[in-house]
């Protein structure tokens, strides 16, 4: 249990185009979701948290404009990256939090590499 | 503040050998840790979470302890296989949200 898929798993772009992943939670509900970015060698850096039926709470720094941010059902929430330029190639994760019974534990996706070029 | 600088700690450890990763936190106020482990072009993987009201917790071939006093977090394995080898991130859970906040990480390289 507790799966958390990711589509694409890897992505090239030309700078100025814009591009969506897609994060699942495939055997459980996701009332929220969170979207972190993680360049080579560093830690996870948490960008904004998706809720299901409202706007998403970004993190102090983060665009919201560039970084769209879409939680339309219990078990996706979209990350769109607009006007991707080079600077936005990373490696994007996603988790989801189980909400039945009261669980903290976020899972994690596989997460979606970019490269923009 | 998240992780800065390009170079995680490594830990290298002989196959068969028992590992200890150490990770330390800041906010006095968290009560949920948890340790994840990811390797290379992964996501990270759940290993074992600890909440604040316990100093110990033991899971299949890891062990998870907290010292609440100076703020220290450690995961020991037990029996390091090959597989072991990957990045491991401490992360807590601040009280009052639901927000996880990631350690810097460290590398285990295992030596067979």
């Amino acid at each position: 249990g507790a799966v958390v898929s990711q589509h694409p798993s890897w992505v090239i772009c030309k700078s100025g185009t814009s591009v969506k992943i897609e994060c699942r939670s495939l055997d459980f509900q996701a009332t929220t979701m969170f979207w972190y970015r993680q360049f080579p060698k560093q830690s996870l850096m948490l960008m904004a948290t998706s809720n299901e039926g409202s706007k998403a709470t970004y993190e102090q720094g983060v665009e919201k404009d560039k970084f769209l941010i879409n939680h339309a059902s219990l078990t996706l929430s979209t990350l769109t990256v607009t006007s991707a330029h080079p600077e936005d190639s990373s490696f994007y994760i996603c988790s989801a939090r189980d909400a039945s019974g009261g669980e903290e534990t976020q899972y994690f996706g596989p997460g979606t590499r970019l490269l923009v070029l | 503040g998240e992780s800065v600088g390009l170079h995680l700690p490594t830990l290298s450890v002989q196959e068969g050998d028992n590992s200890i990763i150490n990770c330390a936190y800041s906010n006095s106020a968290s009560d949920y840790f948890i340790w994840y482990k990811q390797e290379s072009g992964k996501g990270p993987q759940f290993i074992i979470d600890i909440r604040s009201n316990m100093d110990k917790r033991q899971g299949q071939r890891v062990t998870v302890l907290l010292n609440k006093t100076v703020k220290h977090l450690s995961l020991q394995i037990a029996a390091t296989q090959p597989g072991d080898s990957a990045v491991y991130f401490c992360a807590e859970n601040r009280w009052g949200n639901n927000r996880l906040a990631f350690g810097k990480g460290n590398q285990v390289v295992v030596i067979p």
